[in-house]
């Protein structure tokens, strides 16, 4: 399983771009990316998903190099509600088990 | 879509009684599930990988006779913690996987499990 290392914290305010990047050297050919979203007590929410280059949905960009050794999470404008616990996940396609390994997460504060 | 539902949200149980905890993915299919345990502050930490028709694949130092975990038919998998005691206490979470080209997983919101 490739490890991943994000920052354990991060500060903001509202109204600014927060990218956050996440290493993951070991990632292996066929390992995606994917980012989720945790508030204290729920269940982590899928933000974004991608395997190289860059992806961009409704809620933010991801943004991944050729080697794919590392990726950029970037979330646009954010507010105090983007306040949250975010994952760097990576795992491969292996047609059904895909075992993923949560580190220990970035804390964002989005401040006023 | 990818909604993955869990029942109950929070359970308060006596020490010594056993617990069932739900999972269910409400508009897709899932051959696998996870299970999750949380404890404050901290990461997610993987329990079991549960597959339909087929016994859970444990990880390395969760009792499987005291986590029963049964999954059943492709939209529902169960997790039992028997015999219940204080340290069991702790936030489960469950996830399903969407098969398809990236096997995506998608959380449940979670169970609180306070053993007095």
């Amino acid at each position: 399983l490739a490890k991943t290392t994000q920052p354990i914290s991060m500060d903001s305010y509202e109204g600014q771009e927060v990218n956050i990047t996440c290493s993951h050297n070991n990632i292996a050919t066929n390992d995606y990316i994917t980012w989720y979203q945790q508030f204290p007590s729920q269940g982590p929410r899928f933000i974004i998903q991608g395997y190289k280059t860059k992806v961009t949905n409704e809620v933010a960009s991801l943004f991944i190099p050729a080697d794919r050794k590392s990726s950029t999470l970037s979330l646009p404008r954010v507010s105090l509600s983007d306040t949250a616990v975010y994952y760097c996940l990576v795992g491969g396609i292996t047609g059904g088990g895909n075992k993923l390994t949560f580190g220990t997460g970035t804390q964002l504060k989005v401040e006023l | 879509g990818a909604v993955v539902s869990q029942h109950p949200s929070r359970v308060i149980c006596k020490s010594g009684t056993s617990v069932k905890i739900e999972c269910r993915s409400l508009d897709f299919q899932a051959t696998t599930m996870f299970w999750y345990r949380q404890f404050p502050k901290q990461s997610l930490m993987l329990m079991a990988t549960s597959n339909e028709g087929s016994k859970a694949t444990y990880e390395q130092g969760v009792e499987k006779d005291k986590f029963l975990i049964n999954h059943a038919s492709l939209t529902l998998s169960t997790l039992t913690v028997t015999s219940a005691h204080p340290e069991d206490s702790s936030f489960y979470i469950c996830s399903a996987e969407s098969a398809g080209n990236t096997d995506t997983q998608y959380f449940g919101p979670g169970t609180r499990l306070t053993v007095l």
